[in-house]
């Protein structure tokens, strides 16, 4: 079974601009979560999304959004960049929403200049 | 919101030792996990928990419900476990999705 995927891996943006990242979960697996990694604050989660539904939001601003379509795959968004959200932002899947093994995927790694 | 704390931070070690690493949390959770990031980014997951001990291989985690505490230890180490061991754990209700820890950057020399 192919395991969670994440376009693109790489990504340079200036700051200003907006980014659109993508994750595609473990086949069978309804719900997606996003994390940020970085240096200063470690991992943070973002947001969950199952049957195309937010279920849950972390404490980031408004410029940080997601989508789920309607087979699970998910996208995230990101406007006007900031130089602090370089980051690695990390996708993790699995089953159902609220509980369960998450699967993490390899991450799109961000840099902002 | 909880708060995840791990230790120790850093940790070297001689191939063969018997390594602990600890995790205390300051909220009740539903569930706990442990993750292994090596570097590069790719993150693995380790154990689920939310009461008693699982065991995989060399590895063993444990978790106290009632002193909120766990702790990962992995028997006759080896250089291939040199990783960042992360711990994170998901509040009752879980409205917060996952709280991590700082991490365990640990080192098995040869």
């Amino acid at each position: 079974k192919a395991g969670v995927t994440q376009t693109p891996r790489y990504l340079i943006k200036t700051r200003g601009q907006q980014v659109t990242l993508s994750c595609s979960p473990i086949s069978g697996h309804r719900s997606v979560s996003w994390y940020q990694q970085t240096p200063g604050q470690g991992l943070q989660f973002l947001f969950e999304y199952f049957s195309e539904t937010q279920r849950n939001k972390g404490n980031f601003p408004g410029r940080f959004s997601g989508r789920q379509f309607s087979n699970s795959r998910s996208e995230m968004n990101v406007s006007t960049l900031e130089l602090g959200d370089s980051a690695l932002y990390l996708c993790a899947s699995r089953r159902t929403s609220g509980s369960g093994e998450q699967y993490f995927g390899p991450g799109t790694r961000l840099t902002v200049t | 919101k909880n708060e995840v704390e791990q230790s120790p931070q850093n940790l070297t070690a001689q191939e063969g030792e018997f390594i602990t690493i600890n995790c205390s949390y300051s909220v009740g959770i539903s569930a706990l996990h442990w993750l292994q990031q090596h570097p590069g980014g790719g993150i693995v997951s380790l154990f689920m928990l939310s009461s008693g001990k699982k065991k995989h291989g060399r590895l063993i985690a444990t978790i106290n419900i009632q002193e909120k505490h766990s702790s990962l230890h992995i028997t006759a180490s080896h250089p291939r476990d040199s990783a960042v061991y992360i711990c994170a754990v998901r509040s009752r209700g879980g409205a917060d999705g996952l709280t991590f820890g700082k991490g365990t950057h640990l080192i098995i020399q040869p």
